[in-house]
């Protein structure tokens, strides 16, 4: 599969617990973007990096929130202390570097308890 | 920022009718409008994108449409078939070269056989 895959695909947490998510974009593709997305909303987008520089973060993206892309291949989004208002599916999504056709993963569902 | 309205939130039709769905939005100079479909806990997947450069755009049963003067594109789906049941995210890329998102709140469309 050469599509854009994450991992773990479900996260069960208890509040207060530090969670990582992984994303792998396609291979070729140098931008890489995280979203956040709740039941009846539209991906709300959180980062981006272009190869390995984060690039821009959205107001959405609080401290205890951290994305890295170390070597502009995969990236990690770290959420510290979680909270019951972090529960939702985190998408991944790669694109070329026009940025304009983005390929998303299958996400994964987080769930804080 | 970009402000993206959609509508309808939902919308049922019988299967063979044709499928509106409507996208306003803020940014004038915004020139990229994709749509996406998502089937229940699967990934948006890019189904049709309009660059602001045309007014029209056909790929078989889909179709979309883009006026610049007025904000606002339109997703078509004609002879519409039960696999076509999904939800349907319009989005209005950031200007300025991130091409960062924002989407609709999406579309429910149920399409009855």
């Amino acid at each position: 599969d050469t599509g854009v895959s994450q991992d773990p695909r479900h996260k069960i947490t208890k509040r207060g617990q530090n969670v990582t998510f992984r994303c792998d974009p396609i291979s070729e593709h140098n931008r890489l973007y995280w979203y956040r997305q709740t039941l009846g909303q539209g991906p709300e987008f959180l980062t981006y990096f272009q190869n390995e520089a984060q690039l821009e973060k959205s107001r959405l993206l609080s401290d205890r929130f951290s994305a890295e892309r170390p070597k502009g291949s995969f990236s990690t989004l770290e959420i510290q202390r979680t909270e019951q208002g972090d529960s939702a599916m985190y998408l991944c999504a790669s694109s070329q570097s026009s940025g304009r056709v983005q390929y998303f993963g299958p996400g994964t569902r987080l769930t804080v308890t | 920022g970009e402000n993206v309205e959609q509508h309808p939130s939902t919308l049922s039709v019988q299967e063979g009718d044709s499928a509106v769905i409507k996208c306003t939005y803020s940014d004038s100079a915004s020139n990229y409008f994709p749509w996406y479909k998502q089937e229940l806990g699967k990934r948006p997947q890019l189904i049709i994108d309009i660059r602001s450069n045309v007014g029209e755009k056909k790929d078989q049963r889909i179709a979309v449409t883009l006026n610049k003067t007025a904000k606002h594109f339109s997703l078509h789906i004609t002879e519409t078939q039960p696999e076509d049941s999904a939800v349907y995210f319009c989005a209005a890329p950031s200007s300025g070269g991130s091409y960062i998102p924002t989407f609709g709140r999406g579309t429910s469309l149920i399409v009855h056989p």
